[in-house]
């Protein structure tokens, strides 16, 4: 395996335009979170799946963000109507059932200009 | 949410020096991860803690967690250029499950040759 790999690893778009990252977990790993960091942050979390199930959304996931895990795999985050707000790293991880530890990919730098 | 404050923001060193950074909360954690971020990467994890007064050794890396669980530490001996990198603490957010994980800000670390 690997390990978590997200495409694309950078995305420059006009703002106004749609973007869509897509991560592919660890293939053991039932548990897929999206978090966002911007320069001089922590990660911030966005979403969680559990299977292909979303169980929680963060209220910084604005109407213009939407996440899906189809069938349970991998994962996609789209973001409409981009704003310049939008740009930062965002982050896929993944962890199994039991265990507290993730595994994150490398990320997708998204600049909105 | 439960807030993860890490100090010093900022630390640069030469290399063969010892350091340690902090990470500390007024909020109890049931665990605290420690990752390291490279530049344009995403972070890696390096331990986790789960018991007040837990103390785990990584080669030159000590880990340390606090006895009430409420702060944490990471302690290097004689460092060199590969320890370069952002130093994020992170522990499961309990009012949203122990699924999602709060970040501190990170402590920049610059090993000088």
């Amino acid at each position: 395996d690997t390990g978590v790999s997200q495409n694309p690893r950078h995305k420059i778009t006009k703002r106004g335009q749609n973007v869509t990252f897509r991560c592919d977990p660890i293939s053991e790993h039932n548990r897929l979170y999206w978090y966002r960091q911007t320069l001089g942050q922590g990660p911030e979390f966005l979403t969680y799946f559990q299977n292909e199930a979303q169980l929680e959304k963060s209220r910084l996931l604005s109407d213009r963000f939407s996440a899906e895990r189809p069938k349970g795999s991998f994962s996609t985050l789209e973001i409409q109507r981009t704003e310049q707000g939008d740009s930062a790293m965002y982050l896929c991880a993944s962890s199994p059932a039991t265990g507290i530890g993730y595994t994150f990919g490398s990320g997708t730098r998204l600049t909105v200009v | 949410t439960q807030l993860l404050e890490q100090s010093p923001q900022f630390l640069s060193i030469q290399e063969g020096e010892n350091l340690t950074v902090y990470c500390n909360s007024s909020s109890v954690f049931s665990s605290l991860q420690w990752y390291r971020q490279e530049p344009g990467e995403g972070p890696v994890l390096l331990v986790t803690v789960v018991t007040g007064g837990e103390v785990k050794k990584l080669k030159r890396l000590t880990f340390q967690f606090g006895d009430a669980r409420k702060d944490s530490s990471l302690h290097i001996t004689a460092a060199q250029t590969g320890d370069t990198g952002l130093y994020l603490c992170a522990g499961p957010d309990s009012g949203a499950g122990s699924y999602q994980l709060t970040f501190g800000k990170g402590t920049k670390l610059s090993v000088i040759p």
